[in-house]
């Protein structure tokens, strides 16, 4: 596709519920990011793969998030045992790595996830 | 550790008055300096970037930023406000050694009168 696109845009989640947030990045794109907003906020990272590999899952808040990206393509944020305190936007970025050219990172329209 | 601060959380101005929106950077190091637009429900659009070179950079719709490291600011401006321009903004900064992280300030929300 020509941008990055995020499924799904709107999610309902009850509290202890386990949910899965898909990211298409732009193809050939090589790198690829997670960030949360919450309302009112600027985006917080969560984490970053090149490829499949996770190199940096620092911005992760808990163990409940998981995220992988198994073929260096498609990835999924899974959140487990979801809480209210993790209603937020959740933001997929994609970009091509620093040394090829000047990059930036393009944004995908976000899922807004309620937990209830 | 690296951090942007924007002063303002929310700016209103007059259609067709400047449009100030301030920007700050921690890094020690110059960093990259982005500026982001997000209409509602949408996602980040980017409207400039700084990388290096010339420290006044334009961009998207009109607007425009200067890096100025003595100050370590990166303000955003355009010098007449359109009601298009409503929208939240952010400051970012980058400067991984491997890759491009970007760390966002909080955001300024831009309210237009007609």
């Amino acid at each position: 596709g020509a941008g990055v696109s995020q499924s799904p845009r709107y999610k309902v989640a009850k509290r202890g519920q386990d949910v899965a947030l898909r990211c298409d990045p732009i193809s050939g794109h090589v790198s690829l990011f997670w960030y949360q907003q919450a309302l009112g906020q600027g985006p917080e990272f969560l984490t970053y793969f090149q490829n499949e590999a996770q190199l940096d899952k620092s911005g992760l808040p808990s163990d409940r998030f998981f995220a992988e990206r198994p073929e260096g393509s498609v990835s999924t944020l899974k959140i487990q045992r979801t809480q209210q305190e993790d209603s937020a936007v959740y933001l997929c970025a994609s970009s091509f790595p620093r040394g090829a050219m000047n990059t930036e990172a393009f944004f995908g329209q976000g899922t807004r996830l309620t937990v209830v | 550790a690296q951090s942007v601060t924007q002063l303002g959380s929310h700016v209103s101005v007059s259609e067709g008055a400047l449009v100030l929106l301030r920007c700050n950077y921690s890094s020690s190091v110059p960093p990259y300096l982005f500026w982001y637009v997000q209409y509602p429900n949408q996602g980040l659009q980017l409207l400039l970037k700084y990388t290096t070179g010339a420290t006044l950079v334009k961009g998207i719709n009109g607007f425009e930023a200067e890096f100025k490291k003595s100050e370590t600011s990166f303000h955003l401006t355009k010098p007449s406000a359109h009601m298009s321009d409503a929208a939240e903004y952010f400051c970012a900064e980058s400067h991984g050694n491997t890759y491009d992280k970007v760390i966002f300030g909080p955001g300024t929300s831009l309210s237009v009168i007609p």
